[in-house]
């Protein structure tokens, strides 16, 4: 089965600092990358998508210049939050797929706290 | 009228017994269903993947897609206080494309 590595799996920072989360795909290559995020007791809402090589697609309402998403290669995605305001506290987690369908497992989740 | 509705629960039943979880949703190009669990503080885990209608089983889970209905329901037998957690439906469209998710329901197990 796909395994996904995903990290830090939580962080507390600063407001106005920046912090990057990783997401690597171990056993399979990963053209697409999907990035959701999680308020408490609330399900996952998908951010944004990125393909590899390509800018990223963000759903309507998540700001593109907040959330930095790089694709470069096809085992490893971050996810930067630029400028993180408490707000932006919450549950990050990736979903890596290729082309033949793998994508229907998750990294184990960041948790970030903004104070 | 959200594209997927589910139950937030909680669901609370006592060890041993069989549970029943079900989503609903609206999408008719909706062709690929997925069950997960998700722990506390943890990312979603894979339980079950259906793809169109039928059923499903593997060990004590059993997923039914029901696509005239647009219905989906998952039963855990025996249930156990390890399962105690929530599950979220998931569904896509043709080929792979992003997940839409229920909100989930919350289900205690209690010994």
């Amino acid at each position: 089965g796909a395994v996904v590595s995903q990290h830090p799996s939580w962080v507390i920072c600063k407001s106005g600092t920046s912090v990057k989360i990783e997401c690597r795909s171990l056993d399979f290559q990963a053209t697409t990358m999907f990035w959701y995020r999680q308020f408490p007791k609330q399900s996952l809402m998908l951010m944004a998508t990125s393909n590899e090589g390509s800018k990223a697609t963000y759903e309507q309402g998540v700001e593109k210049d907040k959330f930095l998403i790089n694709h470069a290669s096809l085992t490893l995605s971050t996810l930067t939050v630029t400028s993180a305001h408490p707000e932006d506290s919450s549950f990050y987690i990736c979903n890596p797929a290729d082309r033949v369908g793998y994508g229907y497992t998750f990294g184990s989740g960041t948790r970030l706290t903004v104070v | 009228q959200k594209e997927v509705e589910q139950d937030p629960g909680p669901l609370s039943v006592p060890e041993g017994a069989i549970v029943s979880l079900n989503c609903t949703y609206s999408n008719s190009a909706f062709q690929y269903f997925m069950w997960y669990r998700q722990y506390s503080r943890k990312g979603p885990e894979l339980l079950m993947y259906t793809y169109s209608s039928g059923n499903k089983e593997d060990g004590r889970f059993t997923a039914q897609v029901d696509k005239s209905s647009k219905y989906i329901s998952l039963f855990i037998r025996d249930s156990q206080p390890s399962d105690s957690a929530t599950y979220l439906c998931a569904m896509s469209g043709t080929g792979f494309q992003k997940l839409v998710f229920g909100t989930g329901t919350r289900l205690l197990v209690s010994p």
